[in-house]
């Protein structure tokens, strides 16, 4: 089975603080995503990377960095919490292949409370 | 740039009835991915189904059919003999053929079965 794990459930952090989110996936997968997800607005991705230390932008970047040194992690960054990032983040993970598209397999998320 | 669509944010429905989802989405594209996911609560994500744009047949998967009308760029999800189980959020989302997998979701759509 795929396992893509998130270093916490829950997260309480004060504004202003840098923030990390970890994301890992033992499943070999070349993409990986982060999304956040907020009540009535669906899931927004935030960034993805298709390779080791590749990343691109997705819809809603701003505030974010991400990092990527191994095949098998993503971090997502907060540089600075604003109490506006308050939100579940989601991390997840799929294949790269050519002839058609893989699902996406999603991590738990993580329940940010920014104070 | 693609935008998807769900216009029922709560339904519910008696166990063992049968309940359809809508998703509505827009693209300029001739070959593309659909998908339904399943979010339960306190749970991850899982897909349930998907639909490749160039297939005319609509997918199935045991209780779980898609309605996939091309030229009215709809989408909707249709599950029979609903069972307590299937309580959960739902997205829809769409993906372009080529690129990195980029997924744009819906906002979700609440469902609540009712024993």
């Amino acid at each position: 089975d795929v396992k893509v794990t998130q270093s916490s459930r829950y997260l309480v952090k004060r504004t202003g603080e840098k923030v990390f989110l970890e994301c890992v996936q033992d499943m070999d997968h070349e993409n990986m995503f982060w999304y956040r997800q907020d009540p009535g607005l669906g899931l927004r991705l935030i960034y993805f990377s298709y390779d080791v230390k590749m990343k691109e932008k997705g819809d809603i970047p701003e505030g974010y960095s991400v990092s990527r040194e191994k095949k098998e992690r993503f971090s997502l960054i907060l540089e600075s919490a604003s109490t506006n990032q308050t939100s579940m983040y989601l991390c997840a993970s799929s294949p790269q292949t050519r002839s058609s598209y893989n699902e996406q397999f999603f991590g738990p998320g993580t329940r940010l409370t920014v104070l | 740039a693609q935008t998807v669509t769900q216009s029922q944010p709560e339904m519910s429905v008696q166990e063992a009835e049968t309940v359809t989802l809508s998703c509505t989405y827009d693209t300029s594209e001739s070959n593309y991915y659909l998908f339904w996911y399943k979010q339960p609560p306190s749970r991850q994500m899982i897909l349930v189904i998907r639909q490749e744009a160039y297939k005319q047949q609509n997918a199935t998967e045991n209780r779980f059919s898609v309605n996939f009308q091309k030229a009215a760029k709809s989408f909707s999800l249709k599950i029979s003999d609903s069972q307590l189980g299937d309580t959960a959020m739902y997205f829809c989302a769409f993906c372009n053929s080529g690129g990195y997998q980029k997924v744009t979701f819906g906002t979700g759509t609440k469902l609540q079965v009712i024993p």
